[in-house]
């Protein structure tokens, strides 16, 4: 079936660095994606969103590209800082009414 | 009020018990998710209300019956759970069930079936 997967299942970086987490998925038809942030014990922390007729988006600290022609996602985290440790999750709009989450991405942010 | 309040936080139960959890928004959302996630996995959809409407069943086993009672209640009702079932159980929210909007997530119950 068509799914939602990341690249990397573990990311280390050093404290200050620029933190990029990234996202493969299938399905030709999403049009909307999310990035979730989930600290342990908590639910999924919404992050950023991107609209499949943009490219770029970007937010707080935070920048998700979206590259339609390889199907590919990314997050891109500046000045990465020991609270940003966690596991991020993609998520696309496959249509129908459902968001469907990728395998996540475990950030680890040493000080 | 941007919040999604889920109860309890965490729920043990037997193999031949019936219990339920809630879930609350006040944000006005017509659409309610219900999600399990292991550990380590993502959340894996289970159900979909559309205003108050039952849209998406993603093939669930019937020990589990969703419920929603109005536009700002969704229950998960249990019975007959399996060890295998215990996970943390996820409601969320968005403001139309397009599935093109931000789908806001409670805490989470943390169910364990012994």
């Amino acid at each position: 079936g068509e799914s939602v997967g990341l690249h990397l299942p573990t990311l280390s970086v050093q404290e200050g660095d620029n933190s990029i987490i990234n996202c493969a998925y299938s399905n030709s038809a999403s049009d909307y994606f999310i990035w979730y942030k989930q600290e342990s014990g908590k639910g999924p922390q919404f992050i950023i969103d991107i609209r499949s007729n943009m490219d770029k988006r970007q937010g707080q600290r935070v920048t998700v590209l979206l590259n339609k022609t390889v199907k590919h996602l990314s997050l891109q985290i500046a000045a990465t800082q020991p609270g940003d440790s966690a596991v991020y999750f993609c998520a696309e709009n496959p249509g129908g009414g459902k968001l469907i989450f990728g395998q996540g991405t475990e950030l680890s942010v040493k000080p | 009020d941007t919040e999604v309040t889920q109860t309890p936080k965490h729920l043990v139960m037997g193999m031949t018990n019936k219990k339920s959890l809630k879930c609350e928004q006040h944000m006005g959302h017509r659409a309610m998710y219900w999600y399990k996630q292991k550990a380590k996995k993502p959340p894996e959809l289970m159900f979909v209300y559309s205003y108050e409407k039952l849209s998406i069943n993603e093939s669930v086993p019937s020990r589990f019956s969703p419920e929603c009672p109005n536009s700002s209640l969704l229950n998960l009702h249990l019975h007959a759970l399996q060890p295998e079932d215990s996970a943390l159980y996820l409601c969320a929210s968005s403001i139309t069930p397009a599935g093109n909007t931000e789908a806001f997530f409670g805490q989470g119950t943390r169910l364990t079936v012994v």
